[in-house]
């Protein structure tokens, strides 16, 4: 069964900060992996997807790695804003099932 | 660009009550996923349908059913509501082809009292 954890719990930075959010998945034969960002009480945004063929993807001051074989995922913020608050979910998508598989996301706060 | 409509949006039901929630996908998304997250949880998969069938099942209760009409929306069926029902539940839809990844509604929070 596919577990994925997430580390940080919670972050909190001051504004202007880079920062690297983990994610690592047990099960490293995965169809894609997605972050999403979800704001209190709100639906998930998808950011960034990650195919298993790929190493990385970029949008804006996102950048997302993929190291299938070790089973692990980093999301990078540049330059950090306060209106980067918010939970950051990783979800795997496993080769046979459809469904996403989520980490337990990672509580970001940038201080103004 | 059209998204996921979900509805309704907020939904307070009694112990035992019914409830339905609808899910309209994007146009031209094959797949419909119901997800529940519940206070300080992690989304956790509930059922998936692909083209109008049953696809995967996760951990629904038995209290819950679901399926998906000719026009592709979703019906989420919840019978004898429970007080630990009480969640964020949401909707995503995909392409046939998975490599476009998920696209997630808003959502339907269900307080059950």
């Amino acid at each position: 069964k596919q577990e994925v954890t997430q580390i940080p719990a919670a972050l909190s930075v001051p504004e202007g900060e880079n920062l690297v959010l983990n994610c690592s998945f047990t099960d490293s034969a995965i169809y894609n992996l997605q972050w999403f960002r979800q704001d209190p009480g709100k639906g998930l945004t998808s950011l960034l997807l990650i195919q298993s063929s790929q190493r990385e993807q970029t949008s804006g001051r996102l950048n997302a790695s993929l190291d299938k074989s070790s089973g692990r995922s980093t999301l990078y913020i540049a330059a950090s804003q306060p209106g980067d608050s918010a939970t950051y979910l990783c979800a795997v998508q496993g080769s046979g099932r459809r469904a996403l598989t989520f980490g337990s996301g990672t509580r970001l706060q940038v201080q103004p | 660009a059209a998204g996921v409509i979900q509805s309704p949006r907020h939904l307070i039901k009694e112990k035992r009550e019914t409830a339905t929630l609808k899910c309209y996908p994007i146009p031209r998304h094959d797949t419909v996923y119901w997800y529940q997250q519940g206070p300080g949880q992690d989304p956790q998969f509930l059922i998936s349908f692909y083209e109008k069938m049953q696809s995967d099942k996760g951990s629904i209760p038995d209290r819950f059913s679901a399926q998906q009409f000719s026009d592709y929306h979703s019906e989420l069926n919840m019978s004898s509501l429970e007080l630990g029902d009480s969640a964020l539940y949401f909707c995503a839809s995909s392409p046939a082809r998975d490599r476009d990844g998920y696209t997630f509604g808003s959502g339907t929070r269900l307080t059950v009292v």
